[in-house]
């Protein structure tokens, strides 16, 4: 069992839609949470961060985090052609050095 | 702006042969990685580097070695390329203690046929 779990997607929404995007871990040890964006033929980029659990906004996007469940999930509100990008989840413990990473759900959003 | 930087964009090489991917970051970051990313598979670790001529081994460190004689330079050596090293290649950095915030480069598509 990988410790990360996440649907590969594509999902494929209209412009304006809400999408969620979701993974689940098995390591009730994990503390931070992190979404990273990746655009085709491009490397990732930091897109939320969010330390235990609860709710963040930025913007459109909101990262929520349940701990009890194991679950996190990236919101995106009136999705927008340019959000078209792989989605991966990654998670951390702190005192180690090493991310481990969902394996990206591809997120197309057609005009 | 920070820059992580990667010496090739698309490589193709034979099997057997000695393959240099290098990396190059001009953030003055301690922690730098190498990850392969296959699909399915997401990212997966290879190495890691907390300092200079320090080195640590990921998940898949087989097959592979890396270098880093300067702070800004880690590169990752495939010894000799096999075919099952096909995959995308990405290199990242980080402050120390900044674990969530990975810069990652734009990746080295790499094809060993």
């Amino acid at each position: 069992q990988k410790e990360v779990e996440q649907d590969p997607g594509p999902l494929s929404v209209p412009e304006g839609a809400i999408v969620s995007l979701n993974c689940t871990y098995s390591n009730s040890a994990f503390q931070y949470f992190m979404w990273y964006r990746q655009y085709s033929r491009k490397g990732p980029e930091l897109l939320m961060y969010t330390y235990s659990s609860g709710n963040k906004e930025d913007g459109r996007f909101t990262a929520q985090v349940d701990k009890s469940s194991k679950y996190i999930s990236l919101f995106i509100r009136d999705s927008q052609p340019s959000d078209s990008a792989t989605y991966l989840c990654a998670m951390w413990v702190d005192s180690s050095y090493k991310l481990i990473f969902g394996s990206g759900t591809r997120l197309l959003v057609r005009p | 702006d920070v820059k992580v930087t990667q010496s090739s964009r698309y490589l193709v090489k034979r099997t057997g042969e000695k393959v240099f991917l290098e990396c190059v970051q001009d953030m003055d970051h301690e922690n730098m990685f190498w990850y392969r990313q296959d699909p399915g598979l997401g990212l997966r670790l290879i190495y890691f580097s907390y300092d200079v001529k320090m080195k640590e081994k990921g998940d898949i460190p087989e097959g592979y070695s890396v270098s880093r004689e300067k702070k800004e330079r880690f590169s990752l050596i495939l010894e000799s390329a096999s075919t099952n090293q096909t995959s995308m290649y990405l290199c990242a950095s980080t402050d120390v203690g900044a674990q969530d915030e990975q810069y990652f480069g734009p990746g080295t598509r790499l094809t060993v046929t």
